[in-house]
């Protein structure tokens, strides 16, 4: 019973480096959701996909992309990290009546 | 746009002392209202969920909240709080596309 498995769990980059998050989630969900979390602001939501092959930007998506080639995996990239972008990433994924499956997040520190 | 208040960042409160944690939303049709909890180093879980119907809803944990659309709140309570509920917790409402809107958070600190 997975659920959503975000990898990797913790990463320093250096300012300008680039690198990707992985989502993966086994339950046939059709929507997958990338957010942020940073102290005093919640959750913030990045980017997010509605079904295989869609994507669409949520509140705070600049700086990032994102691909769902597959139904089961989310990715979302930094392509030159700044450290504005240091925060913890969640990733979630949910059926169509807002039960979402968050996964364990990612901590990453860009200095 | 949603939005989600939850006015206080830190609560402290005694063990076994009642909790209420507050939450405002903005919203303009009937909305979708859930409380989350966070544990340190850990994801979120749901704690309960509104779509609709009796306004007093009960979750896990020993938590409750009602919906009182008058005051646009949906408060979360527990009668007696544990030291284990030590974490921080967050209201959110549904948006539209499936999207969930959080608000700032608010954390528990529960003293013996």
């Amino acid at each position: 019973n997975a659920g959503v498995t975000q990898t990797p769990k913790f990463r320093v980059l250096k300012t300008g480096q680039s690198m990707t998050l992985l989502c993966a989630q086994d339950m046939n969900h059709e929507y997958m959701y990338w957010y942020r979390q940073d102290p005093g602001m919640g959750l913030r939501l990045i980017h997010y996909s509605v079904g295989e092959g869609t994507t669409a930007k949520g509140e705070v998506p600049d700086g990032y992309n994102v691909s769902r080639l597959k139904k089961q995996n989310f990715l979302l990239g930094l392509e030159s990290a700044a450290p504005s972008q240091t925060s913890v990433y969640f990733c979630a994924s949910s059926a169509d009546n807002y039960g979402y499956t968050f996964g364990s997040g990612t901590r990453l520190t860009v200095v | 746009a949603q939005s989600v208040t939850q006015p206080d960042i830190h609560i402290t409160v005694s063990e076994g002392a009642s909790l209420e944690l507050r939450c405002n939303y903005s919203y303009g049709a009937t909305p979708y209202l859930f409380w989350y909890v966070q544990s340190p180093g850990q994801g979120l879980q749901l704690l309960l969920k509104y779509f609709s119907g009796d306004t007093l809803v009960q979750g896990i944990k020993g938590f409750e909240a009602e919906f009182k659309r008058s005051q646009s709140s949906f408060n979360l309570r527990k009668p007696s709080v544990h030291w284990s509920d030590a974490a921080e917790y967050f209201c959110a409402v549904g948006a539209n596309g499936n999207k969930l809107v959080f608000g700032a958070g608010t954390i528990l600190r529960v003293k013996s």
